[in-house]
């Protein structure tokens, strides 16, 4: 059974930085990208980027390029993001999910709540 | 960027018909696969994919659920709606990155 399994919820304060984890079981690792999504509260989906934890090669969208950096430890089959330099704006949850060659995401993590809050 | 446009919110009557659209800004169809895909989200929980490339329909999901659509028009058909399938919708392309969402379509009972 594929899971993705998240660290639990972060308070980070105004200019810090934060590190989620994801954490993947049931399927071979390095076979699929980790995609990371955005929700912020009460509104939609936000793609952020992707990691291939095979070569280690990221890419991002274009107003998280400064915000978010994807890492991957595959002998932990363990995906991160860091999300630096904390703001309000980046109050949300972060979701990974596990990304086929056809840009699907079959399988979702439970989310992570961030609060930026001094 | 692909911008996906879903209307807000839609009510239906339970075993009813729900019929829910995303429209995209490009084609998002290649070599004949559509790379739209769909998902339902309850409150408090993750994103689950329904449907993808279109019309196939993902493992475990009930066939109540279809997908239908090309190019630049899409929709997703929940018949009957049953009271389990409160949620919010979200179409995402994936024909060109970034990965874009709609908006998302909130389904309520009538």
């Amino acid at each position: 059974e594929v899971q993705l399994q998240q660290s639990g919820p972060e308070v980070g304060r105004p200019g810090s930085s934060v590190k989620i984890s994801c954490k993947a079981s049931g399927y071979t690792f390095t076979d699929y990208v980790m995609n990371w999504v955005k929700q912020s509260p009460g509104q939609g989906l936000e793609w952020i980027g992707w990691i291939d934890p095979e070569y280690g090669s990221t890419d991002y969208a274009e107003k998280f390029k400064k915000k978010a950096t994807l890492t991957a430890d595959t002998s932990s089959n363990t995906a991160y993001i860091q999300l630096s330099s904390l703001t309000s704006e980046d109050t949300a949850t972060y979701f990974c999910a596990r990304g086929d060659t056809m840009g699907i995401n079959g399988y979702w993590g439970q989310g992570v709540m961030v609060t930026v809050s001094s | 960027d692909i911008v996906l446009t879903q209307s807000p919110a839609l009510a239906v009557s339970l075993e009813q018909r729900a019929t829910i659209s995303c429209k995209t800004s490009q084609n998002v169809d290649n070599y004949g696969i559509s790379y739209m895909h769909w998902y339902q989200q309850k409150p408090g929980q993750q994103p689950k994919l329904l449907i993808y490339e279109g019309s196939n329909l993902a493992s475990g999901i009930p066939a109540r659920f279809s997908g239908s659509g090309s190019g630049t028009d899409f929709t997703l058909t929940i018949d009957p709606v049953e009271a389990d399938d409160i949620a919010t919708y979200y179409c995402q392309q994936s024909k060109d990155y970034p990965l874009t969402f709609g908006s998302g379509t909130k389904l309520e009972i009538k």
